[in-house]
């Protein structure tokens, strides 16, 4: 049973224009975070975030930020998309305070960028 | 090394088959996550485990921080478990760790 919605599935962009992607979860939880899925199915973090601390991992690009209007949203914007961008974006959530130890986990969002 | 490695890669099963998957960590973990992608993309949750073993239906996991291992065991294999497995391992200096993934596939 889903439980954290994202929208769009897909997007495709060209170089340089402005994305936003929504993450709702409907778990009660205090973290959320959007994690990189790149062609390799490789699992990077990018953000951690709940009403107290964000957390960013040092190698994401400053293009690209969280937005949260309250504990059950984070949405992602990447202000000037590159190609490196095309990747699945997916949004989690987890219990408690951060410490991203119990993850659910949202269907995701493929970006591509032409 | 990886602080997760995951085995095998890939791997390939006819429908009924049993057969299992690991996950070794180079440092001792406080819990670890079993996933599944499966072809639309989405990562569904499995297990939780902070210790010992866990079943749910036709999957088994084990993990055993002090042996710095977790094994996911598929019995009876169905089409419907076709897809990507990751396994994920959490300690509180390095926070979760994904593997790589192993694909499987499983063939009618």
């Amino acid at each position: 049973e889903t439980a954290v919605f994202q929208t769009p599935n897909y997007h495709v962009t060209q170089v340089g224009n402005e994305v936003s992607f929504n993450c709702k979860q409907t778990l009660g939880h205090d973290t959320m975070y959007w994690y990189k899925q790149d062609s390799k199915k490789l699992l990077k973090i990018m953000f951690s975030y709940n009403n107290k601390q964000l957390i960013v991992n040092e190698t994401v690009p400053r293009r690209f930020s969280p937005q949260s209007s309250d504990k059950a949203h984070l949405n992602l914007r990447i202000k000037s998309v590159e190609p490196e961008d095309s990747a699945v974006y997916l949004c989690a959530s987890s219990p408690g305070q951060i410490s991203n130890e119990r993850l659910f986990f949202g269907h995701g969002t493929k970006l591509s960028v032409l | 090394g990886m602080p997760v490695e995951q085995n095998p890669p890939a791997l390939s099963l006819y429908e009924g088959a049993d057969s299992g998957l690991r996950c070794n960590f180079s440092t001792t973990m406080k819990s670890v996550q079993w996933f599944q992608q499966n072809h639309r993309g989405r990562l569904i949750t499995l297990f939780y485990l902070a210790q010992g073993t866990k079943e749910n239906g036709r999957l088994k996991s084990t993990f055993n921080s002090k042996e710095r291992y977790s094994t996911l065991h598929i019995k009876d294999a169905q089409l419907e478990d076709s897809g990507t497995y990751f396994c994920a391992a959490h300690n509180y200096a390095q926070g979760l760790t994904f593997g790589l993934g192993t694909r499987v596939s499983v063939f009618p």
